[in-house]
């Protein structure tokens, strides 16, 4: 299993609060990504790193920042927390290969009130 | 934009038997990649299953196969022998010819296996 952990695991936070979520990364991959997960919509990409200091917007990019100072760990920032942010964070990494194959790491619960 | 649609919210199946998960998505890109992924109750996303756009033949992972018919544009997943944990969400994803290398996800089908 690639080694991926996020934290905190579980959060629960109140509206308009800053929350900063870490994913850390053993495997030295390139590639790091932001998803969350809401039900019926699978998982959707908020940001994705392709190297330290290099990062980009996804599909549901708005109210959420990232950071990447160093290749292991990757950060997710809510600079003031909604109710519409409450979801279920995903990270996860890939490197070059044929595939580009992406692991996950174990998400994050995050409950804004 | 790419576009994945699972039409199957959920299925049932019988311990041993076999199951199809489907799966169609839409693309304007040559070279693209299917995956499926299965995320048991215990919320972990794991990768089962990789077809690439020109691969010749439909990729197999021990009980997994991919059913790929790109003139459908279809990448249906192949559950033989269904244990109990195969129990789960299974989600189909495409990566596009693009630098970003991220994910499109479907929603999702939950299968059920009966014993």
């Amino acid at each position: 299993d690639a080694g991926i952990t996020q934290s905190p695991r579980h959060k629960v936070t109140e509206t308009g609060t800053p929350v900063t979520l870490r994913c850390h990364q053993t495997e030295n991959h390139r590639y790091m990504y932001w998803y969350r997960q809401d039900p019926g919509h699978g998982l959707r990409l908020i940001h994705y790193s392709y190297g330290v200091k290099d990062t980009d917007k996804g599909e549901v990019s708005d109210g959420y920042s990232v950071s990447r100072s160093k290749t292991e760990d990757f950060l997710l920032t809510l600079e003031s927390a909604t109710s519409s942010q409450t979801s279920v964070y995903f990270c996860a990494i890939s490197d070059w290969g044929d595939t580009d194959t992406q692991y996950f790491g174990p998400g994050t619960r995050l409950t804004v009130l | 934009a790419q576009k994945i649609t699972q039409t199957q919210p959920g299925m049932f199946v019988q311990e041993k038997e076999a199951v199809t998960l489907d799966c169609t998505y839409d693309t304007s890109d040559q070279s693209y990649g299917l995956f499926w992924y299965k995320q048991p109750s215990s919320g972990e996303m794991i990768f089962l299953i990789y077809q690439g756009s020109y691969d010749e033949q439909n990729a197999t992972e021990g009980r997994y196969s991919l059913n790929f018919q790109k003139a459908r544009k279809s990448a249906n997943l192949v559950i033989s022998a269904s244990q109990l944990g195969d129990s789960a969400m299974y989600f189909c994803a495409m990566k596009g010819d693009t630098g970003r290398r991220a994910l499109t996800f479907g929603s999702g089908t939950r299968l059920q296996v009966q014993p």
